[in-house]
């Protein structure tokens, strides 16, 4: 099974600056036939379900703000959100969907310094 | 538009079984590229992937979890049912169902739903 490690576990960022999460996973999970990155990351806020922001590590899902974008390849990822605002407040997990089980990493919560 | 809504029972007692029901709308599982999945929540704790179902018919599983999971679907109900037997106090979750489509390959979840919180006690 891949294994999905996110980092850090928790971080508090001031309104305004940039947020950064690492995801790494356990093995490559770029699928060859299409060039994508089969990596995803999820907000959640308390008491909703999650909101998938990004999908092949790097395309915006529907309706989400162009301050979040997604970058990596092969085994090392990143969710960066820039000009952080008080919404944005959330865990955030990736998922690996490219072999199931399709495993999560472990979140990470951001807060407001 | 799609949407998911998940329903069962909100206690059960330890090793008991549990089943759950995922009926959704806006899409069909009978023909399209299509997948649902199930995940759960602990309170307070992480995501964790439990099983999904493909339109072709084809399963996967956690793979801790594999011997007490089972997933079906009824495409003639637009329904998908998780049963986990043995259950433990350590399953009490929220549990979530959730649509995996398909566009030049395939995507993650896009739509969930608003999830069922599961208690085990006795």
């Amino acid at each position: 099974d891949i294994v999905m490690t996110q980092s850090p576990d928790s971080l508090a960022v001031s309104l305004g600056e940039t947020a950064t999460i690492n995801c790494k996973s356990s093995q490559s999970i770029l699928y060859n036939s299409n060039n994508q990155n089969y990596l995803a990351w999820y907000q959640q806020k308390p008491g909703q379900p999650p909101k998938l922001i990004i999908y092949w590590a790097a395309f915006r899902g529907s309706g989400v703000p162009d301050r979040f974008s997604g970058g990596g390849s092969g085994t090392d990822f990143t969710l960066t959100i820039s000009s952080l605002q008080a919404e944005d407040v959330a865990v955030y997990y990736c998922q690996q969907y490219y072999d199931p089980p399709y495993s999560f990493g472990q979140g990470t919560k951001l807060e407001i310094k | 538009q799609i949407t998911l809504k998940e329903s069962g029972p909100t206690l059960v007692k330890p090793t008991q079984t549990l089943t759950l029901t995922c009926t959704f709308s806006g899409f069909s599982l009978s023909s399209t590229e299509v997948g649902v999945g199930w995940i759960r929540q602990p309170p307070g704790k992480a995501l964790e992937w439990l099983a999904l179902i493909y339109y072709n018919g084809n399963k996967f599983f956690s793979t801790p979890l594999k011997s007490r999971l089972t997933i079906t679907k009824d495409t003639s109900k637009n329904q998908v049912v998780l049963t986990m037997t043995n259950m433990d106090p350590v399953d009490t979750a929220t549990y979530y169902c959730a649509h995996q489509g398909f566009n030049s390959g395939w995507y993650p979840f896009d739509y969930w739903g608003q999830g069922t919180l599961v208690t085990v006690s006795s």
